[in-house]
């Protein structure tokens, strides 16, 4: 595609439930990130992968949070038993990893936790 | 670690006016900078960037200067029009950091007519 493309645009759900955010990349795009976006602050790193694998998961916050990009190309974020505090705008960005790197961001997803 | 610090919002001026969103930067090593804009509704888009000291980033009459000796990177118009009303991200990034981004918290620009 021409960009970076996210789904859901929006997603609400239930504290406790599962849900899956889907990013597909620019096409030829090897390096994949993930960030979030809290209200009113800058996005921040969750987890960046190099073809199929993740090369740093550091900035997920803890085990309920995972992410996979099987084939190279679009990924998944998952978040399991959600909580009222994961509520935020996830960013997806991707880039060609060369040289400089640039990331084009996709427009988010916004999650909201009843 | 490494971290960005910009000046808060809103910064709210008048069409035609000269624009300076302040950005600080904290980090080891030599990162690339960048300047993000987020226009209403719409996802980040890189505005500009550097990579290294005294480079200068410019794109749409925004510049900002890499200073190192300051460690700043100051966003800078020198005519706004109401259509650049939006949120200005600063970040950095760093070869041995995977590249990710590490923002600054925005700053939002209104300009009226």
């Amino acid at each position: 595609g021409a960009g970076v493309s996210q789904t859901p645009s929006n997603k609400v759900t239930e504290k406790g439930k599962y849900v899956e955010l889907r990013c597909d990349p620019i096409s030829g795009h090897t390096a994949l990130y993930w960030y979030r976006q809290s209200l009113g602050q800058g996005p921040e790193f969750l987890i960046y992968f190099q073809g199929t694998g993740a090369a740093d998961d550091s900035g997920l916050p803890n085990d309920r949070f995972f992410a996979v990009r099987p084939e190279g190309s679009v990924s998944t974020l998952k978040i399991q038993r959600t909580e009222r505090g994961d509520s935020a705008v996830y960013l997806c960005a991707s880039s060609d990893g060369l040289g400089e790197n640039i990331q084009y961001f996709g427009a988010g997803t916004r999650l909201s936790v009843l | 670690g490494d971290s960005v610090t910009q000046m808060e919002g809103p910064v709210t001026l008048s069409e035609e006016a000269f624009l300076t969103i302040n950005c600080t930067y904290t980090a080891t090593g030599y990162p690339s900078l960048f300047w993000y804009v987020q226009y209403p509704g719409e996802g980040l888009q890189l505005l500009l960037k550097a990579t290294k000291a005294d480079d200068k980033g410019s794109n749409k009459g925004f510049e900002a200067t890499y200073r190192k000796e300051t460690t700043s990177f100051h966003l800078e118009k020198g005519s706004v029009q109401v259509s650049d009303s939006a949120v200005y991200f600063c970040a950095l990034s760093k070869m041995d950091s995977s590249y990710k981004l590490i923002f600054g918290s925005g700053t939002r620009l209104l300009v009226r007519p």
